[in-house]
């Protein structure tokens, strides 16, 4: 079946403008996050969903950065008035639960350059 | 708060050799899941190998094992028998199995395999 999907693969947008990243998760999975890469690091959690449950905003590194996730399935991470220091990798995942030994399947990223 | 601590930024091996890569995490916790994930140049990252730690026998997939040492807190993954295709970033990762614990994944910072033909 299909895995996660990510798009656009590739942003590169100009400082203080608005950006959207959009995830697909593989259908079913309950469970969906956000993580940023930057080079040579690795992974930052950003947020997390679980069903209709309030999501876990607590990785969100700014109030310039948000995300919804519409119907339990499609997810958008947005930021706005972005930065340079915003430049990453960010990836999306999804598991079936929420439960701790579940397998998070990630999705390709989307690579984003702030110049 | 746990940490997770990938020593070796880059490794290298001849192909069909066996290379270990390092892994070490600091926890109060005692029940706990350990993970290796490869990255490869596509980005997408892939469960290679969990290990529960309230298992004692170390977790076994085909060519990838794991030296898991609970006490040194030490969490090795061995690839046997190198292919060029598992040449890829390498991350491992730590979650408390503890369900007042936060569930988030805690992950090392990486080491690039490299695989000489």
């Amino acid at each position: 079946g299909a895995g996660v999907s990510q798009s656009p693969s590739n942003k590169v947008t100009e400082k203080g403008k608005d950006v959207e990243l959009r995830c697909d998760p593989i259908s079913g999975h309950t469970a969906l996050y956000w993580y940023r890469q930057s080079l040579g690091q690795g992974l930052e959690f950003l947020i997390y969903f679980q069903g209709n449950s309030a999501p876990d905003k607590s990785g969100l590194p700014s109030d310039r950065f948000s995300a919804e996730r519409t119907g339990g399935s499609v997810s958008t991470l947005t930021i706005q008035r972005t930065q340079q220091e915003d430049s990453a990798v960010y990836l999306c995942a999804s598991s079936l639960s929420m439960g701790r030994a579940e397998t998070q399947y990630f999705g390709p990223g989307t690579r984003l350059l702030v110049l | 708060a746990q940490t997770v601590t990938q020593s070796q930024p880059e490794m290298s091996v001849q192909e069909a050799e066996t290379v270990t890569l390092s892994c070490t995490y600091d926890t109060s916790e005692s029940d706990y899941y350990l993970f290796w994930y490869k990255q490869p140049p596509s980005r997408q990252m892939i469960l290679v190998i969990r290990q529960e730690a309230y298992k004692q026998q170390n977790a076994t997939e085909n060519r990838f094992s794991v030296n898991f040492q609970k006490a040194a807190k030490s969490f090795s993954l061995k690839i046997s028998d190198s292919q060029l295709g598992d040449a890829a970033m390498y991350f491992c990762a730590y979650r408390s199995r503890n369900m007042d614990s936060n569930y988030q994944l805690i992950w090392g910072a990486g080491t690039k395999l490299i695989i000489k033909p």
